[in-house]
């Protein structure tokens, strides 16, 4: 088990440009989860998955944003025309719908600075 | 919708002193309530988390924390703080057992001095 991994760790981009993040869960967990967060404050919900299907997706997201997860293993989080008020932390987590707990396990997070 | 306070953005304690991080929320429903912690540079893990039955629940490092249905909270507690405790701790609660978003507070930070 090597636990959550995010690619790449930190991004730097100009505003106007795409970009995108990869996560790849805990092999075993089919609910896979995307939060973001800036500073000074809680991570904030964008979307979830179970296996390939996406269940939620936060009205706060605009259509800029886009996420998949094809084969119900790793996703990738799209940011179109990225805005200066993009530059976050986004994290991933995961959980297996098994556990009745549904503990989640997240990620160390790709850190995003727009220019 | 759910939403969650932490109450303090900064406790600053002395080494084996005790400590309370706070947490209250409100929902219109019954949720289930947790506490993460999160180390510089590390990602988010679960500290405890209260689902059901007793309303005292006790977590990894010696932390635990109540459930307090009448005033909606769900403080945490440790009775003796160590230096390796000094981190950021969130609070959050989540409408169902089957997944779906967890709402998070702003954030506590701990800091430990010796």
């Amino acid at each position: 088990d090597t636990g959550v991994s995010q690619d790449p760790r930190h991004k730097i981009t100009k505003r106007g440009q795409n970009v995108t993040f990869r996560c790849d869960p805990i092999s075993e967990h089919n609910r896979l989860y995307w939060y973001r967060q800036t500073l000074g404050q809680g991570p904030e919900f964008l979307t979830y998955f179970q296996n390939e299907a996406q269940l939620e997706k936060s009205r706060l997201l605009s259509d800029r944003f886009s996420a998949e997860r094809p084969k119900g293993s790793f996703s990738t989080l799209e940011i179109q025309r990225t805005e200066q008020g993009d530059s976050a932390m986004y994290l991933c987590a995961s959980s297996d719908r098994r556990d009745s707990n549904e503990k989640l396990f997240f990620g160390s997070g790709t850190q995003l600075s727009v220019l | 919708a759910q939403s969650v306070t932490q109450l303090d953005s900064q406790v600053p304690v002395f080494e084996e002193a005790p400590v309370e991080l706070r947490c209250n929320y409100s929902s219109s429903v019954s949720v289930y309530l947790f506490w993460y912690v999160q180390y510089p540079n590390q990602g988010l893990q679960l500290l405890l988390k209260y689902l059901s039955g007793s309303t005292l629940v006790k977590g990894i490092n010696g932390f635990e924390a109540e459930f307090n249905k009448s005033q909606t909270s769900f403080h945490l507690r440790k009775p003796s703080v160590h230096i390796s405790d000094t981190a950021e701790y969130f609070c959050a609660v989540r409408l169902g057992p089957l997944g779906g978003k967890s709402t998070f507070g702003d954030g506590t930070t701990l800091t430990v001095k010796p």
